[in-house]
């Protein structure tokens, strides 16, 4: 069957400290895949976008940063967190269908 | 550039029926998709709308005009569990998804 996971699903950091958030796909290859960020109450902004290994567009200059080391496999990172990072992160992963299909996101609290 | 307005709250009673409205400005049109996000959650998907009309499925349907740029989502026969935030998302010639703010929807007995 084809999963999406991520994790960690809850962080909490100080400013300065780096971060690390993981997403892998399970049951397909070569997928297109995507980071989004939420804010409290506010839609969903696109962060990263990457259509293979390696291959990574970013959509709004950001504190962050992002790779694609394996097929399935994407990585959201931070060398110094700012306390506008907080929020809620979310991997999606573009379905033939058309369709995003989200992971369970994870809920980072920057201190 | 894309735009994408939906209102930011309603409320609705329960077993009654909700319109949640949509418009956009998008250059390469390919597509509209409304998600459900209840609170902590992820958005998970309920439709996807690429050709003019009505597509329903169960107690929920969705609208499509594309002359008009304009979508709605209805929900019938509403329950508590309805209760969650609304999102329109619209998606251009590449692919990407664009998502508008969301309707935070509050379904009272």
């Amino acid at each position: 069957s084809q999963t999406i996971h991520q994790w960690p699903a809850t962080l909490v950091q100080p400013v300065g400290s780096p971060l690390s958030l993981e997403c892998t796909v399970e049951g397909t290859s070569n997928p297109n895949l995507y980071w989004y960020r939420q804010a409290a109450g506010r839609g969903l902004q696109l962060l990263f976008y990457s259509v293979g290994i390696g291959q990574i567009s970013s959509e709004v200059p950001q504190n962050l940063s992002a790779s694609r080391p394996q097929d399935r496999q994407f990585i959201l990172s931070s060398k110094k967190l700012l306390l506008s990072d907080s929020g809620f992160y979310l991997c999606a992963w573009h379905r033939d269908t058309g369709e995003l299909f989200f992971g369970e996101g994870s809920r980072l609290t920057v201190l | 550039g894309q735009n994408i307005d939906q209102p930011t709250e309603m409320t609705a009673t329960e077993g009654a029926i909700v319109q949640i409205n949509c418009t956009y400005q998008t250059s390469g049109f390919n597509g509209l998709f409304w998600y459900q996000q209840h609170a902590g959650e992820a958005p998970t998907f309920l439709s996807y709308n690429v050709l003019d009309g009505l597509e329903e499925k169960g107690r929920f349907s969705s609208f499509l005009s594309r002359s008009k740029g304009y979508s709605y989502l209805l929900l019938k026969e509403l329950q508590m569990k309805d209760s969650a935030s609304y999102l329109c998302a619209v998606t251009n010639a590449g692919n990407m998804l664009t998502f508008g703010g969301g309707t935070r929807l509050m379904v009272k007995p």
